[in-house]
């Protein structure tokens, strides 16, 4: 059965740092991989994904995941946090593309401060 | 830019009471999901939908739940009898697999859903 497991429910950062959220995953066949950013109120976005191909995939707003397959991980890096970067960040995984479900983590809640 | 749009934004109701979360999902989509998301929990696939009727759906959508395309724009999620446990954020969801490279599921904004 597939998993995601996200490493830290709250992460702090100060502008201009680098933001790190984890995210590891577990299924018994090759995954794809999502990353979704929720802004208070409001729906899920999609950041980034990854289907085939590259494993360092770069999404919207600066971010960039990488997929690493010996480690079962992705995760979600940017160079220099923003203070429009706060926001909780879902990793989610699914079997196949568009017609399968999407197994969410328990998400990671983003605080930047100045 | 096409976008799923949900209404209502939030829902109050009583509990034993039947509601609908209603959605228009992106016009030429042709997939459709409901996920839930209880207030600090992650969120959770209820139920995806194809060609009229349910392709797969969770342990959480049970005798309760149903879902319904009643015309050709809207998809709707009932819920017959609501619990107290069933309020939540309810996000619904639409992808185009006629998209070459499109892995995409575009989320609604979500109806909160509060049952007291």
């Amino acid at each position: 059965a597939q998993s995601v497991t996200q490493l830290g429910s709250h992460v702090s950062v100060s502008e201009g740092a680098l933001v790190l959220l984890r995210c590891n995953y577990s299924s018994s066949v090759p995954p794809y991989l999502f990353w979704y950013v929720q802004y208070p109120n409001q729906g899920l976005q999609l950041l980034l994904k990854y289907t085939t191909g590259a494993t360092l995939v770069k999404g919207i707003n600066g971010f960039e995941a990488e997929f690493k397959k010996s480690e079962t991980s992705f995760h979600l890096t940017k160079p220099s946090a923003h203070m429009s970067d706060a926001a909780e960040y879902f990793c989610a995984v699914s079997l196949t593309y568009n017609t399968d479900k999407l197994i969410f983590g328990t998400g990671t809640r983003l605080q930047v401060f100045p | 830019e096409p976008e799923v749009t949900q209404t209502p934004s939030h829902q109050v109701t009583q509990m034993g009471q039947e509601v609908i979360l209603r959605c228009v999902p992106i016009s030429n989509h042709l997939y459709f999901y409901w996920y839930r998301q209880i207030l600090g929990q992650k969120v959770e696939f209820l139920v995806s939908f194809y060609n009229n009727e349910i392709s797969e759906k969770s342990e959480i959508f049970d005798d309760q739940f149903s879902v319904e395309r009643p015309d050709g724009s809207n998809f709707t999620l009932k819920i017959r009898s609501t619990k107290l446990e069933d309020s939540a954020m309810y996000f619904c969801a639409s992808s185009d697999p006629g998209q070459p490279l499109n892995f995409e599921q575009y989320f609604g904004p979500g109806t909160r859903l509060t049952v007291t």
